[in-house]
């Protein structure tokens, strides 16, 4: 079965450094998403992407964030200047245009610690 | 057993009992809902969903019910088994089109009891 997959599984980082989480949406999906869980928390949208462009985001995701299709294959979110309050599971999700039913398919996931 | 939507976080049922899942939607123009599953460490997984033109929606031992005019949502769960047990989220679209965001729910923490 096609799924989502995330590298790294945990990234920790210092306060202040960059950080790129990586995203290979299943293959015939056209649109690519970034959601974000803090512990104990529900899950908020960060942005979706299509057609090579933002198609949505939130207030979430300001300047510090910027994400790319770099290849036919990833999807990356990068995180400029971390701050403490970063630290979060971030979750890629894909969805397939063709269907009616609009499901997204969400990764495992990577966990982000900003030390 | 039953949840009361964000007000109870979680809920305890015995295995083989029917588990009820609920959750309450803000916005009134959201036509397109979700439930996901969400096991420890895992990303959420698709349960089952719903188009807001429906009240009811069953598949293989969950239905979901849809009532627009309190804007509740629920998930029933027939002869909870122990790995049913994980954090369960109602999500909801403003449009059924792909791209747009899904705002998610609180979440509700099913235990089942062997």
């Amino acid at each position: 079965e096609p799924e989502v997959t995330q590298t790294p599984s945990h990234q920790v980082t210092q306060m202040g450094q960059e950080v790129i989480l990586r995203c290979v949406p299943i293959s015939n999906h056209l649109y690519f998403y970034w959601y974000r869980q803090i512990l104990g928390q529900k899950v908020e949208f960060l942005v979706s992407f299509y057609n090579n462009e933002i198609s949505e985001k939130s207030e979430i995701f300001d300047d510090q964030f910027s994400v790319e299709r770099p290849d036919g294959s990833n999807f990356t979110l990068k995180i400029r200047s971390t701050k403490l309050e970063d630290s979060a599971m971030y979750f890629c999700a894909s969805s397939d245009p063709g269907l009616s039913w609009t499901e997204a398919f969400f990764g495992q996931g990577t966990r982000l610690t900003v030390v | 057993g039953e949840s009361v939507g964000l007000h109870l976080p979680t809920l305890s049922v015995q295995e083989g009992d029917n588990s009820i899942i609920n959750c309450a939607y803000s916005n009134s123009a959201s036509d397109y809902f979700i439930w996901y599953k969400q096991e420890s460490g895992k990303g959420p997984q698709f349960i089952i969903d719903i188009r807001s033109n429906m009240d009811k929606r069953q598949g293989q031992r969950v239905t979901v019910l849809l009532n627009k005019t309190v804007k509740h949502l629920s998930l029933q769960i027939a002869a909870t088994q122990p790995g049913d047990s994980a954090v369960y989220f109602c999500a909801e679209k403003e449009r059924e089109t792909s791209g747009s965001r899904l705002t998610f729910g609180e979440g509700t923490q099913l235990t089942v009891n062997p």
